[in-house]
């Protein structure tokens, strides 16, 4: 039961391109998005969210969209650079049934952003 | 900055035995999870936990599963009877609400190696 999806196990990207990481959602009843960083021997790190009353968010080189009616969230990172290398968790919340604060996530895409 | 920590970072056990994964949280946070990740799975939510009770638990944390917190600042996962599945990442997390908005901080993990 894959409610968050992340199609894309691995992605490779030169350093100053643009990446962007896709997430889609099949529980209409999320109501905000969160992007975690992880690296290797260490916990999630939460990087961007966005609540489901807005389409963007930016922080930085960090811009989260958000398409409702597809059930589809990305991240960008502009310019990408080396020490983005890290696994990127989509994950989602809401008042789905269960209470607040629970993450659902994705599997994860693994970024490579070489020099 | 503060940040969750966990002990042990490796714990190798028998197939059968009882485990118990520390967590110390962020001292001001009153909102505390246990997550899981199975190697090449997703992040998977366990059971949250605020004022010495259970808020939501997942079907996975069967009754085999326990949390406390036995002091001001500890809070523990126990496993009674290990299974060769219970092997994965265990992540603690804590947040200072339980809105959606409100982060969760993850520490760093506990490998679980059932054998």
């Amino acid at each position: 039961d894959q409610q968050v999806k992340q199609n894309s196990p691995s992605l490779s990207v030169q350093e100053g391109r643009i990446s962007i990481l896709n997430c889609d959602y099949t529980n209409s009843m999320f109501d905000y998005f969160l992007w975690y960083k992880k690296y290797p021997a260490e916990g999630p790190t939460f990087l961007i969210s966005i609540s489901s009353i807005k389409d963007k968010n930016e922080d930085g080189r960090f811009t989260v969209f958000l398409n409702k009616s597809a059930k589809h969230l990305s991240l960008h990172i502009v310019p990408s650079q080396p020490g983005d290398s890290a696994v990127y968790f989509c994950a989602a919340s809401g008042d789905y049934g269960g209470s607040q604060g629970n993450l659902i996530f994705g599997k994860g895409t693994k970024l490579s952003v070489k020099p | 900055e503060p940040e969750v920590t966990q002990t042990p970072s490796h714990q190798v056990t028998q197939m059968g035995q009882e485990v118990i994964l520390r967590c110390v949280p962020i001292s001001n946070h009153l909102y505390f999870y246990w997550y899981r990740q199975i190697l090449g799975q997703k992040v998977e939510f366990l059971v949250s936990f605020y004022n010495n009770e259970i808020s939501e638990k997942s079907e996975i944390f069967d009754d085999q599963f326990s949390v406390e917190r036995p002091d001001g600042s500890n809070f523990t996962l126990k496993i009674r009877s290990t299974k060769l599945e219970d092997s994965a990442m265990y992540f603690c997390a804590s947040s200072r609400t339980a809105t959606v908005e409100d982060t969760q901080y993850f520490g760093p993990g506990t490998r679980l190696t059932v054998l």
